[in-house]
């Protein structure tokens, strides 16, 4: 059964800890995204990664760290340097079908913050 | 930039009635759009697609035609059910961006039986 699997799905942290969310998929997509949702706004780009051992920043990049050892896992860390890390957390795997990139998403993890 | 704007929400309607969700962009190139659906506390499903102007992307009962002309990609149905409820989003793929996705702030949709 393919997919893309985040956990855990609700996560809560002290303020000033890190913490690490997890993403695996077993497509075989060579790209892999996480994404942030606020309350009310669409997704805003953290980091993104084409292949293994590299990725590139996104647009909110600040404060969050990955890193792309496996083809299969692309973790993310919300750093103590995140102002305000309370948020939804989505991650995503990305396949070229017949010349058109197309994003699939995991079910996200909530992050609390207290 | 690439940017893309949706109609504001929610949007109520009653069972059976017609949605239309407007979707504007802002891209240079040729980008591919998206629509993607989001129910409460779940991760985002794709809807449907379109990569080239003219295209049409159609998946249960929802449709978008890709309009250059008028930088558009408007969602429809001709009827909705209470499962419809959820909150949608329009979203472009840049030309040669890496497969970035560029996405509105979302519509949410509420039908009421």
């Amino acid at each position: 059964d393919g997919g893309i699997t985040q956990s855990p799905k609700y996560l809560f942290r002290k303020e000033g800890q890190n913490v690490t969310l997890s993403c695996e998929q077993n497509l075989n997509h060579d790209a892999m995204y996480w994404y942030r949702q606020d309350p009310g706004q669409g997704l805003r780009l953290i980091y993104y990664s084409q292949i293994v051992n590299d990725f590139q920043k996104g647009d909110i990049a600040e404060g969050y760290s990955v890193s792309r050892e496996k083809k299969e896992s692309f973790p993310l860390t919300v750093t103590s340097a995140q102002k305000n890390p309370t948020a939804f957390y989505l991650c995503a795997s990305r396949i070229r079908d017949r010349g058109t990139d197309t994003q699939y998403f995991g079910p996200g993890t909530r992050l609390t913050v207290l | 930039g690439n940017s893309v704007t949706q109609m504001e929400g929610p949007v109520t309607l009653s069972e059976e009635a017609f949605l239309t969700i407007n979707c504007t962009y802002t891209a240079t190139g040729y980008p591919s759009l998206f629509w993607y659906v989001q129910y409460p506390g779940e991760g985002l499903q794709l809807l449907l697609k379109a990569t080239k102007a003219d295209d049409k992307g159609s998946n249960k009962g929802f449709e978008a035609t890709y309009r250059k002309e008028t930088t558009s990609f408007h969602l429809e149905k001709g009827s909705v059910q209470v499962s419809d409820s959820a909150v949608y989003f329009c979203a472009l793929a840049p030309d040669n961006q890496g497969g970035k996705l560029i996405f509105g702030q979302g519509t949410e949709l509420s039908v009421k039986p």
